[in-house]
């Protein structure tokens, strides 16, 4: 079936530093990819998105990139800060015949040390 | 708005026990679905539903039964609970499809013993 795969499980980086998730995806008809972030005890919270029409968006410190050929994609955070500690989750919209689904990754669990 | 809320926070149940997880969202969103997070598994699709008296299911629903009589509320019912169900349990609402932003409840750990 549709799987994203996710790498690495676990980041540790000094604040300041630049961090990079990276995720591929088994469905070629996949289209949307959106990033979660989940803090501890909490839901997971959307903080950006791509749809396969572009192949880079950016937010602030947070950038997305989408390579489509090689049905992949990836989460870079720069000057990372205390705050963005948590668990990290990417995601690929699946056409998975009578069901259409989010497929999520196994999340990465980003420490940034101060 | 509260957004998408969820009770219980927490719930110890036995094997054999039912019980129904809350959910309700005040977005006025048509699709609302319900999450199993495991550990090293992410999230998995239980059931969803598109809008109010529609349902269906997704990647792992069985030993669960969702309705959707009202478009604000989409409860989770576990029947007859089994350790293997031991996870925490979230929802998500939006707007009308899968592809719009979800919004996640909280979150309700339960332990099946």
């Amino acid at each position: 079936g549709e799987n994203v795969e996710q790498h690495p499980s676990t980041l540790s980086v000094q604040e300041g530093d630049s961090a990079v998730i990276k995720c591929t995806y088994s469905d070629s008809a996949s289209n949307y990819f959106p990033w979660y972030k989940q803090e501890l005890g909490k839901g997971p919270q959307l903080i950006i998105d791509i749809r396969s029409n572009v192949g880079e968006k950016k937010d602030q410190r947070i950038a997305v990139t989408l390579n489509k050929t090689a049905k992949h994609f990836s989460l870079h955070i720069t000057e990372t800060q205390p705050e963005d500690s948590a668990v990290y989750f990417c995601a690929a919209f699946s056409y998975g015949g009578a069901t259409n689904k989010l497929i999520f990754g196994t999340g990465t669990l980003l420490a940034v040390q101060p | 708005n509260a957004g998408v809320t969820q009770t219980p926070k927490f719930q110890v149940l036995k094997t054999g026990q039912s019980m129904t997880l809350q959910c309700a969202q005040d977005m006025n969103h048509e699709y609302m679905s319900w999450y199993r997070q495991d550990p090293g598994m992410g999230l998995r699709l239980i059931h969803y539903s598109v809008g109010a008296g529609i349902t269906d299911q997704g990647e792992v629903p069985n030993g669960y039964n969702v309705s959707r009589s009202t478009t604000e509320d989409f409860p989770l019912r576990l029947l007859s609970a089994a350790p293997s169900q031991t996870s925490v349990y979230f929802c998500a609402s939006s707007d009308r499809w899968t592809t719009d932003t979800q919004y996640f409840g909280p979150g309700t750990r339960l332990t099946v013993l």
